[in-house]
């Protein structure tokens, strides 16, 4: 099956860290770039992070800036995001997203999401 | 950063057509993608590139974007079409709207 699968939510206290991984499976993960797209409870969806096919571009929201860190290992078909100082605005789903490949032409592929908490 | 405003709401009756727009700074100039979220599912792309619908999504699905505003455009609405609608684009990062909920009764 063509498909994302994420991993490594949880709850977690303010201040800590988490580390969410997204495999890959069904097609060239090396040829997306991939998102993380997060959704807090009853909001709506807000753009986090973005790694191009060979991570040569990294982008961040300026929400998570200097506090989560985006990386992906395409031969194990792996996206990794290692979240840091972690606050309560930080839970929410987080979904694993695919590029579509030509451009600028939207996410065709989403994940189930893994759903952070953050609490005391 | 670049603003995108969505409407909270609209509501039809089943058969009518829905417009839902998104509003920025000369989107017209920008493409725009829009998604369909069901209650307790992902995201689904139901238009691209301001006008195009990937495979599997009905033709009752239309797009358009020009000036100040894009529109996703759904002919003959029906109830299986109640979701939140979603625009994006591009603009030095990925930007969302804030989405809007879409009512068929």
């Amino acid at each position: 099956d063509v498909q994302l699968l994420e991993s490594g939510g949880g709850l977690v206290k303010p201040g800590g860290s988490l580390r969410l991984s997204c495999a890959a499976s069904g097609f060239t993960f090396s040829d997306y770039s991939i998102n993380w797209v997060r959704q807090a409870p009853g909001r709506g969806l807000e753009w986090v992070s973005s790694i191009s096919t060979s991570s040569r571009y990294i982008y961040y929201a300026d929400s998570v800036k200097g506090r989560f860190t985006l990386a992906r290992d395409n031969a194990k078909n792996s996206l990794y995001l290692q979240m840091t100082s972690l606050r309560a605005n930080d839970t929410a789903l987080y979904y694993c997203v695919r590029e579509a490949k030509d451009g600028d032409d939207g996410f065709d592929m989403w994940g189930q999401g893994t759903l952070v908490t953050v609490s005391s | 950063s670049y603003e995108v405003t969505q409407s909270l709401s609209v509501s039809v009756a089943p058969g009518q057509t829905a417009r839902i727009a998104c509003g920025g700074n000369n989107i017209g100039g920008k493409n725009v993608h829009w998604y369909q979220q069901k209650p307790g599912q992902a995201p689904i792309l139901v238009i691209y590139r301001d006008v195009n619908r990937p495979s599997g999504i009905p033709e009752r699905f239309s797009g358009s974007n020009s000036g100040n505003s894009a529109t996703l455009t759904i002919s003959n609405a029906q109830v299986g079409d109640e979701a939140d609608y979603y625009c994006q684009l591009w603009d030095n990062n990925w930007v969302f709207g804030g989405g809007t909920k879409l009512t068929v009764l």
